[in-house]
């Protein structure tokens, strides 16, 4: 078990172009977590799944984002006419229901938006 | 609103000067308070979860406790491999999933 996955690492695009980020969450993780997080801050919440059904949203997720979980596996957040200020890490977290509520994170996604 | 406030920003040790790190917080009602490790460029590393007022959790040098309104994260005889941004986050009762975070604090520990 190799922990949550992410791809790409980074990410540089221009103002307008749209980008998508995929998520592999640690096997048997029900539940996986999209945050995003700039410079100086913590990670802000954006969105939340349990196996394939998106159950809560962040009103920081505007109409520009939306994300997907398929088959309840791997998750995939697409930033459409991105912005400078959408430059951030963008972090995938995942945890099985009834764990105790232990939440592990990957390594992140840097965009960057010229 | 719920909140969560983590002082100081920054601190910096020296090594094997032990110290704490606060994490204040006003929720309406915790489900369970979280420690991370963060370092620079990567993702945070799990360390403690704790439910409940009294509660205390320790791992290699670090301890973390916890009361009805603060979490103290205490780091004895610190190490520089100890020098990361550490982060606290709440999980609210209410039926969100999602963490509540601070800014986070910025360890330095020098040799």
């Amino acid at each position: 078990d190799t922990g949550v996955s992410q791809d790409p690492r980074h990410k540089i695009t221009k103002r307008g172009q749209n980008v998508t980020f995929r998520c592999d969450p640690i096997s048997e993780h029900n539940r996986l977590y999209w945050y995003r997080q700039t410079l100086g801050q913590g990670p802000e919440f954006l969105t939340y799944f349990q196996n394939e059904a998106q159950l809560e949203k962040s009103r920081l997720l505007s109409d520009r984002f939306s994300a997907e979980r398929p088959k309840g596996s791997f998750s995939t957040l697409e930033i459409q006419r991105t912005e400078q200020g959408d430059s951030a890490m963008y972090l995938c977290a995942s945890s099985r229901s009834g764990s105790g509520n232990t939440i592990y994170f990957g390594e992140g996604s840097w965009l960057t938006v010229v | 609103e719920d909140q969560v406030t983590q002082s100081p920003e920054a601190l910096r040790l020296q090594e094997g000067e032990s110290s704490s790190l606060n994490c204040s917080y006003t929720v309406s009602g915790l489900r369970g308070l979280f420690w991370y490790r963060q370092d620079p460029g990567k993702g945070p590393e799990f360390l403690f979860t704790l439910y409940s007022a009294g509660e205390e959790k320790e791992k290699e040098r670090l301890k973390a406790t916890l009361t009805k309104k603060e979490s103290f994260l205490h780091i004895t005889a610190p190490k520089p491999e100890d020098s990361a941004t550490y982060l606290c986050a709440v999980q609210v009762k209410g039926g969100s999933e999602k963490l509540v975070f601070g800014k986070g604090m910025k360890l330095t520990v020098n040799p």
